[in-house]
């Protein structure tokens, strides 16, 4: 089975602080693919990034970047300068053989409130 | 281009009433699903459909069916509502699977089953 924990419920910040999301999942394959997903305020999921197993290289995309360690099983999520635009709930999600690669795992979210 | 297509956004329904979920995209993907979330729940797989008369079940199936009879469409169906399937339900799409892209996902349709 497949499993993704988020286990920050909800972090608060404020404006220009760097913020950590972390990601810890399990599963069995070893072949297998990572997602980011942001939720803002208006409802709409929003695809951030997606790793395969295979690449460990850490990506940056302007202020935000991701470390994808196998050895500890996380995908973690930096934002660095973090604007109030960034409030939102953030999944992390899996995918896997099991459904063909068709269908994603999600954590249940993080909540992040940026304040001015 | 309109993406991943659902109607309706909003619908409230009593309890033991019927009612269809539409999801529609116009990319030719194969690959569709349904998902609802919850409070602190994150997003859960209900059903989903790999191609035209294909379709399996996901992590919480019970009380919804699906049939993809186009590879454009597929309906998810509630065919006795009780308060337990009050969420937001979102549709969601690719091309071939999460091994060649992402998922694209609907607006989401809120629902309310009093």
């Amino acid at each position: 089975a497949q499993k993704v924990t988020q286990a920050q419920t909800e972090i608060s910040v404020v404006e220009k602080e760097d913020v950590t999301l972390d990601c810890v999942y399990e599963t069995r394959d070893t072949t297998y693919y990572l997602f980011w997903y942001k939720q803002p305020p208006s409802g709409e999921l929003v695809f951030l990034i997606r790793r395969n197993s295979f690449d460990e290289q850490n990506e940056i995309s302007g202020r935000y970047s991701w470390n994808f360690q196998k050895s500890t099983s996380s995908f973690n999520f930096t934002i660095t300068a973090s604007q109030v635009v960034d409030s939102a709930v953030y999944f992390c999600a899996l995918s896997g053989a099991l459904s063909g690669y068709s269908t994603l795992t999600f954590g249940k979210g993080t909540m992040l409130l940026v304040s001015p | 281009n309109a993406g991943v297509t659902q109607t309706p956004k909003f619908q409230v329904l009593k309890t033991g009433q019927s009612m269809t979920l539409q999801c529609a995209q116009d990319m030719n993907h194969e690959y569709m699903s349904w998902y609802r979330q919850d409070p602190g729940m994150g997003l859960r797989l209900i059903h989903y459909s790999v191609g035209a008369g294909i379709t399996d079940q996901g992590e919480v199936p019970n009380g919804y069916n699906v049939s993809r009879s186009t590879t454009e469409d597929f309906p998810l169906r509630l065919l006795s509502a009780a308060p337990s399937q009050t969420s937001v339900y979102f549709c969601a799409s690719s091309y071939s699977g999460t091994n060649t892209g992402e998922l694209f996902f609907g607006e989401g349709s809120r629902l309310t089953v009093l």
